[in-house]
């Protein structure tokens, strides 16, 4: 059965204190990896996607890479603006076409 | 650009109440999608559309209709509330059924 694993599933950290989030994931024949940040009572908003292993996305002070069988969000010297719950999401072929598996994510606080 | 709108933002149901929750978007994107968000649970595919006419289950159809008859809305009915349905219910369109999907802000639905 395909899964979608993302660890922790909360991080507290200080402001400037670089981390990483991990998803690890079990999917026959992966099609893309998304990751996705959600805001308090909003919803998921778009950020990367990874199609192939070794793959590397970058955007502000975070920076997504992929392997064969995880990708990790990385954040550099992050801000309280940074604070937020970060969804990983695939899409595999077995798991029928179109249809997307996500985490349960990974809550970020960042403190001031 | 509006993006993604739904209607209501919250709503309370008695059991065994009908309603539908609307899905709007002004992006002409053929791929939509209704997903249910429970804590500890992540996202969960209910329905989705491929385009105008084309509806499909998901991971968790039961007790949910839909219907795609124009590509900028995608109402999600329930048809008989009940309190396992009590969740925060995303939409979501993307341009492909293959590519970043974008979010509603939600609804939260509460069935006493």
């Amino acid at each position: 059965e395909d899964q979608v694993t993302q660890s922790p599933e909360a991080l507290r950290l200080q402001e400037g204190e670089s981390s990483s989030l991990n998803c690890s994931y079990t999917v026959s024949g992966l099609r893309g990896l998304f990751w996705y940040r959600q805001d308090p009572g909003k919803g998921p908003e778009f950020l990367f996607t990874l199609y192939s292993a070794g793959e590397e996305k970058e955007k502000e002070r975070l920076k997504a890479t992929l392997t064969k069988k995880e990708s990790f969000l990385h954040i550099t010297a992050p801000k309280p603006e940074d604070s937020a719950t970060y969804l990983c999401a695939v899409q595999a072929p077995a798991s029928g076409t179109y249809k997307y598996i996500f985490g349960t994510g990974t809550r970020l606080k960042v403190l001031a | 650009n509006a993006g993604v709108t739904q209607t209501p933002k919250f709503q309370v149901l008695k059991t065994g109440q009908s309603m539908t929750l609307q899905c709007a978007q002004d992006m002409n994107h053929e791929y939509m999608s209704w997903y249910r968000q429970d804590p500890g649970m992540g996202l969960r595919l209910i329905h989705y559309s491929v385009g105008a006419g084309i509806t499909d289950q998901g991971e968790v159809p039961n007790g949910y209709n839909v219907s795609r008859s124009t590509t900028e809305d995608f109402p999600l009915r329930l048809l008989s509330a009940a309190p396992s349905q009590t969740s925060v219910y995303f939409c979501a369109s993307s341009p492909s059924g293959d590519s970043a999907q974008h979010f509603g802000d939600g609804t939260r639905l509460s069935i006493l």
